[in-house]
C-alpha cells in the first residue's frame, strides 16, 4: 500500500505485504533526511537516513528513495510486521545560521493488519 | 547505554499555573534540543543547547517558555504561566555533534502536558 504522509495521514497494510509511506519535503536548501517511527507513548525511534548527494539507501527491511527534482522521500518497508504499526515521520534537516533544526511533516499512521 | 529520560511523562494543570519538564541527555552528548507536538500537529523544534549555551532559540513560541541547561547537563523547560494551547507533547533530544548527519537525534519519550 501507498501513502502520501502529508495527504493521506492513515495507512492500512496486510501483514507480510510491503509499504510504503511518502513525504515531500519544501525546503530545496535541506541535505540530509530522516525517517522516524513513533510508537505510542514513546518519542521518535531514528530509523533511516539519507543525504542529499544519494537518492537511495537501504537498511534492514526499509528502504529509503530521496528524488531531489520534486522534493520527495519515501519509506519503503519490505514484509510488513505487526510490529512495525506506528506513526511515521519524515523530516529534513535545514542548515540554520549556526545551528541545524529538523523540520518534521506531520506523519502517516501504519497499521498492519493480521 | 541509558537513553533519553524525560520527567514527568504526564503533567496536568491549570491555566495560569507553572510546570517545569526535565530532560537527562545521554552522557556525552553535549547537544540538547527541545521540540514539542501541539494539537496533533508535526513536531516542531523549539531550541538547541551545546552545553549550557543556547545555540538556537529561533523556535521557542513566546517569553512564558524558558529553557535552562545550567552545568551542561540536564535541561528544564518552564512554561509560566501556562495556556491552553501549550497542551501537547514535549520532547527532549540529544546528539553528540550538532551535525545531525553525523549523529542522529535520539529523542526521549515525551512529556504529555494537558493545561485545562
Amino acid at each position: 500500500g501507498e501513502s502520501v504522509g502529508l495527504h493521506l495521514p492513515t495507512l492500512s497494510v496486510q501483514e507480510g505485504d510491503n509499504s510504503i509511506i511518502n513525504c515531500a519535503y519544501s525546503n530545496s536548501a535541506s541535505d540530509y533526511f530522516i525517517w522516524y517511527k513513533q510508537e505510542s507513548g514513546k518519542g521518535p525511534q531514528f530509523i533511516i537516513d539519507i543525504r542529499s548527494n544519494m537518492d537511495k539507501r537501504q537498511g534492514q527491511r526499509v528502504t529509503v528513495l530521496l528524488n531531489k527534482t520534486v522534493k520527495h522521500l519515501s519509506l519503503q518497508i519490505a514484509a510488513t510486521q505487526p510490529g512495525d504499526s506506528a506513526v511515521y515521520f519524515c523530516a529534513e534537516n535545514r542548515p540554520s545560521g549556526s545551528a541545524r533544526q529538523l523540520t518534521f511533516g506531520s506523519g502517516t499512521q501504519l497499521t498492519v493488519l493480521p | 547505554e541509558a537513553g533519553v529520560t524525560q520527567f514527568p511523562s504526564h503533567s496536568v494543570i491549570e491555566k495560569g499555573q507553572t510546570v517545569t519538564l526535565r530532560c537527562d541527555p545521554i552522557s556525552g552528548h553535549d547537544n540538547l534540543y527541545w521540540y514539542r507536538r501541539v494539537m496533533g500537529k508535526e513536531i516542531k523544534f523549539l531550541l538547541h543547547f551545546v552545553k549550557e549555551s543556547k545555540q538556537d532559540e529561533s523556535g521557542m513560541p513566546n517569553n512564558r517558555f524558558l529553557a535552562e541547561r545550567t552545568g551542561g547537563t540536564y535541561s528544564t523547560l518552564k512554561v509560566q504561566p501556562a495556556e491552553l494551547e501549550d497542551s501537547g507533547v514535549y520532547f527532549c533530544a540529544s546528539s553528540l555533534t550538532p551535525s545531525l548527519d553525523n549523529s542522529p537525534l535520539h529523542f526521549g519519550n515525551g512529556t504529555r502536558l494537558t493545561v485545562t
